[in-house]
């Protein structure tokens, strides 16, 4: 049982915009920034967005993140097929001391 | 390249200990923050437990609290983690990762990962 609830799955056409949600409580996104990771088969994980909303170098504008309260949101738009994958939100914990992870939403492009 | 390369995994029997390296390169590893992070087959990221720059600050998940010991070497540029009393639930890919000097926790620079098999 993940701290963070993501829905397991999501899916949308090519070209079309898409929104993956994470929700959490005051002690992890409520108080703290949310980062989004990207999980491509058989491979590590992958820095989509951190500070809620701030990309890394190299990560196209297509993706971004919002934060409200204890509920996050990663938008994924000019959906690709390359953008199959696995996507975790996570957030640092206060209670705990350590980041904790959403359960990860598993993106099909049809 | 900036790179972190794992090592160490494998198969033990449940109550056994295995140590797993995390090698880093291209960067200046004492300047950061360094994690483990694992994820069962099949299943999420579970954060494992993180180690701060100079060692004098360490936490751990729940889960392998008194099981699990990180530990780094600045000179070698390496990081550690001594799993004992091991279960069939830290089964695993682990992966070390370089928390980010951005964002609160993130870990901006992932190994490939070295699998671990508790099982008789």
């Amino acid at each position: 049982q993940s701290v963070l609830t993501q829905p397991p799955s999501a899916s949308g056409t090519p070209g079309q915009r898409v929104t993956i949600s994470c929700s959490g409580s005051s002690s992890n996104i409520g108080g703290n920034t949310i980062n989004w990771y990207l999980q491509l088969p058989g491979t590590a994980p992958k820095l989509l967005i951190y500070n809620n909303n701030q990309r890394p170098s190299g990560v196209p504008d297509r993706f971004s993140g919002s934060k409200s309260g204890t509920s996050a949101s990663l938008a994924i738009s000019g959906l690709q097929s390359a953008d199959e994958a696995d996507y975790y939100c996570a957030a640092w914990d206060d209670s705990l001391n350590g980041p904790v992870f959403g359960g990860g939403t598993k993106l099909t492009v049809l | 390249q900036v790179q972190l390369v794992e090592s160490g995994g494998g198969l033990v029997k449940p109550g056994g200990s295995l140590r797993l390296f995390c090698a880093a390169s291209g960067f200046t590893f004492s300047d950061y923050y360094m994690n483990w992070i694992r994820q069962a087959p099949g299943k999420g990221l579970e954060w494992v437990s993180f180690i701060s720059v100079g060692s004098s600050d360490t936490n751990y998940a729940d889960s392998v609290k008194g099981r699990f010991t990180i530990s780094r070497d600045n000179a070698k540029k390496l990081m550690y983690l001594q799993m004992s009393s091991l279960r069939a639930e830290d089964t695993a890919v682990y992966f070390c990762a370089r928390r980010a000097k951005f964002g609160e926790g993130a870990s901006d620079i992932w190994g490939q990962g070295t699998m671990v098999t508790v099982s008789s």
